[in-house]
């Protein structure tokens, strides 16, 4: 079946840097991603749609000049985590649409943020 | 708006027993219905989807849902658990308005006991 990585699979840095990670689907094309976070114990909550060629679309709530999405190719999605802080420790899990099944998603691992 | 609501955070059941995993939602018109499995280092895996049609659904690796409208359930049935479906499940909903975002519940973990 269809596959999206993520790299890193987990990243340890310090207060006030920058991380970006990239999400990748290796045998097919996305033109639209979702980026999601996922706290200990708790759901998956939607941050963003990635698009393709555009602006990506942020959920409410969600810092726009903090969380950095670039979708840069058809199938290569990043998310950059702007002048991190320790709240923004999290998981985070891209996805890309399943062509052909409405609604279903290839998920990516997810990647581990920790900040110092 | 939709939501998701999975009553159970942790179930452990015995090899070989049959599971349940319950799953209600909220949705004013009729949701579409999605059960993932999610394993240690691996992404979301779907199970099944309900669109429409039979309410009783057919997934992969021996998991079956049932659609129940009267009591806006979408529970996760299997009749015998293997040690290897120890993971994390998540229901989700889905609207056509909403395109292609997913609302996910807060997961249940499984744990099977020898």
């Amino acid at each position: 079946g269809a596959v999206v990585s993520q790299h890193p699979s987990w990243v340890i840095c310090k207060s006030g840097t920058s991380v970006k990670i990239e999400c990748r689907s290796l045998d097919f094309q996305a033109t639209t991603m979702f980026w999601y976070r996922q706290f200990p114990k708790q759901s998956l909550m939607l941050m963003a749609t990635s698009n393709e060629g555009s602006k990506a679309t942020y959920e409410q709530g969600v810092e726009k000049d903090k969380f950095l999405i670039n979708h840069a190719s058809l199938t290569l999605s990043t998310l950059t985590v702007t002048s991190a802080h320790p709240e923004d420790s999290s998981f985070y899990i891209c996805s890309a649409p399943a062509g052909g099944t409405w609604g279903a998603q290839y998920f990516g691992p997810g990647t581990r943020l920790l900040v110092l | 708006a939709q939501s998701v609501t999975q009553p159970d955070i942790h179930i452990t059941v015995s090899e070989g027993a049959s599971l349940e995993l319950r799953c209600n939602y909220s949705y004013g018109a009729t949701p579409y219905l999605f059960w993932y499995v999610q394993s240690p280092g691996q992404g979301l895996q779907l199970l099944l989807k309900y669109f429409s049609g039979d309410t009783l659904v057919q997934g992969i690796k021996g998991f079956e849902a049932e659609f129940k409208r009267s009591q806006s359930s979408f529970n996760l049935r299997k009749p015998s658990v293997h040690w290897s479906d120890a993971a994390e499940y998540f229901c989700a909903v889905g609207a056509k308005s909403s395109g292609d975002k997913l609302t996910f519940g807060t997961g249940t973990r499984l744990a099977v006991r020898p």
